[in-house]
């Protein structure tokens, strides 16, 4: 049981490239979310997907996209990257709304150049 | 004015002192709340609710106040393992889908 997992680790873009992070979770869960945490600001909700087939938008969602590909899965991508994209990224899934225990993945580290 | 206001510390404190973290926030509507532990470098991971009564598990206090809108985490007899960043958590307005996470208090227990 490897709970909830993200690929990459680590990234380096340079500005205007695009990549996708991945996460995936093996615990059944409905809801799954993706957050970013820069230094001073805390975690902020970017997209979450309350259940599979469902998307919506959280606190800062502009430069990013979302795809639940299915109950497991909840991508990333990032179209045309900008240095302000560079930050920890972290997925999380919950079994159901987020006032549940949020179990998070270990996270990617993205710098964009 | 932030959602969820902490002292980020540090708070440096020796083996076995008892350490108090408070955190406020600003709406009133917020209906629950948490306390997760984030490790350096490591994933956010759940260390207690928080309940109106309060609640202790072991070593650790959460109280709320929702009169005045904050929320603590006392951790008494602490230990070297104890040293980490502490966030404060509330659920959001306009939906159960949406926590509101603070900056963090940074815990060092020392020698």
């Amino acid at each position: 049981n490897a709970g909830v997992t993200q690929t990459p680790k680590f990234q380096v873009l340079k500005t205007g490239q695009s990549m996708t992070l991945q996460c995936a979770q093996d615990m059944n869960h409905n809801s799954m979310y993706w957050y970013r945490q820069d230094p001073g600001m805390g975690l902020r909700l970017i997209y979450y997907s309350a259940s599979e087939g469902t998307t919506d938008k959280g606190e800062v969602p502009n430069g990013y996209n979302v795809s639940r590909l299915n109950k497991r899965e909840f991508s990333l991508r990032l179209e045309s990257a900008a240095p302000s994209q560079t930050s920890v990224y972290f997925c999380a899934s919950s079994l159901g709304s987020a006032v549940e225990t949020q179990y998070f993945g270990p996270g990617t580290r993205l710098l964009v150049l | 004015r932030k959602e969820v206001e902490q002292d980020p510390g540090p708070f440096n404190v020796p083996e076995g002192a008892t350490v108090a973290f408070n955190c406020t926030y600003s709406n009133s509507a917020s209906q629950s709340f948490f306390w997760y532990r984030q490790d350096c470098r490591k994933e956010p991971k759940l260390l207690m609710s928080v309940y109106s009564s309060g609640n202790e598990d072991g070593r650790f206090t959460a109280q709320l106040n929702r009169a005045s809108q904050y929320i603590s985490l006392l951790i008494r007899d602490s230990k070297l393992s104890d040293s980490a960043t502490y966030l404060c958590v509330v659920s959001s307005t306009g939906g159960g889908n949406k926590l509101t996470f603070g900056t963090g208090t940074q815990l060092k227990v020392e020698l």
